[in-house]
């Protein structure tokens, strides 16, 4: 249980362009989502906080209006990479959370997108 | 500023030797401390975690040791093997909150 997918696996495209990331929960209802970046070598980054009907929550310095996120529902949230530049190119991992699993509130990690932007 | 500290940044560590990774906090009502397994190309994936109400937690080969005085912990792996080479990071947080991540330890385990 508690399995998190992400789709694509990887994503190549053309800068300029925009990109969608998909996160699903796939046996649970994750009312919160949470997106990371991670570059090479390096720990994880978190981008921003999505409750389900309600607009993400950003860290401070990820600019919200080119990764938009969207978290319609219980077992989706999606992240948007919009007009992508190459200095976007990273590694997009998701995280979910189901509150009615654990009293200690795991998250549970996608596979991780990679993204290259050429 | 980096709300958890990890070490180190890489270990060599032979077949069958135990591997041992250390963190550090400075938040005290950090309450949840989980070690992630990460391999390439894949996202993190939870390997132990331990409240700090208890100072060990064993899980097969893998021991979370936590000092809350001090505000440590540490993740040793018993008989090593080269299938625990891997990124390992610490983390910690508070309640329903984000985790604060370490910055990680590449581990190689050589035959």
């Amino acid at each position: 249980g508690a399995v998190v997918s992400q789709h694509p696996s990887w994503v190549i495209c053309k800068s300029g362009t925009s990109v969608k990331i998909e996160c699903r929960s796939l046996d649970f209802q994750a009312t919160t989502m949470f997106w990371y970046r991670q570059f090479p070598k390096q720990s994880l980054m978190l981008m921003a906080t999505s409750n389900e009907g309600s607009k993400a929550t950003y860290e401070q310095g990820v600019e919200k209006d080119k990764f938009l996120i969207n978290h319609a529902s219980l077992t989706l949230s999606t992240l948007t990479v919009t007009s992508a530049h190459p200095e976007d190119s990273s590694f997009y991992i998701c995280s979910a959370r189901d509150v009615g699993r654990s009293s200690y509130n795991e998250q549970f990690f996608g596979p991780g997108t990679r993204l290259t932007v050429l | 500023q980096q709300q958890v500290k990890q070490s180190p940044q890489s270990l060599i560590v032979q077949k069958g030797g135990i591997s041992i990774i250390n963190c550090a906090y400075e938040n005290t009502a950090f309450d949840y401390f989980p070690w992630y397994q990460q391999f390439p190309g894949k996202g993190p994936a939870l390997l132990i975690a331990i409240r700090p109400d208890v100072s060990e937690k064993k899980e097969g080969r893998f021991t979370i040791s936590f000092n809350k005085s001090a505000k440590q912990f540490s993740l040793h792996i018993m008989d090593s093997q080269p299938g625990d080479s891997a990124t390992y990071f610490c983390a910690a947080k508070t309640g329903a909150n984000n985790l604060f991540f370490g910055t990680g330890t590449r581990l190689t385990v050589i035959p």
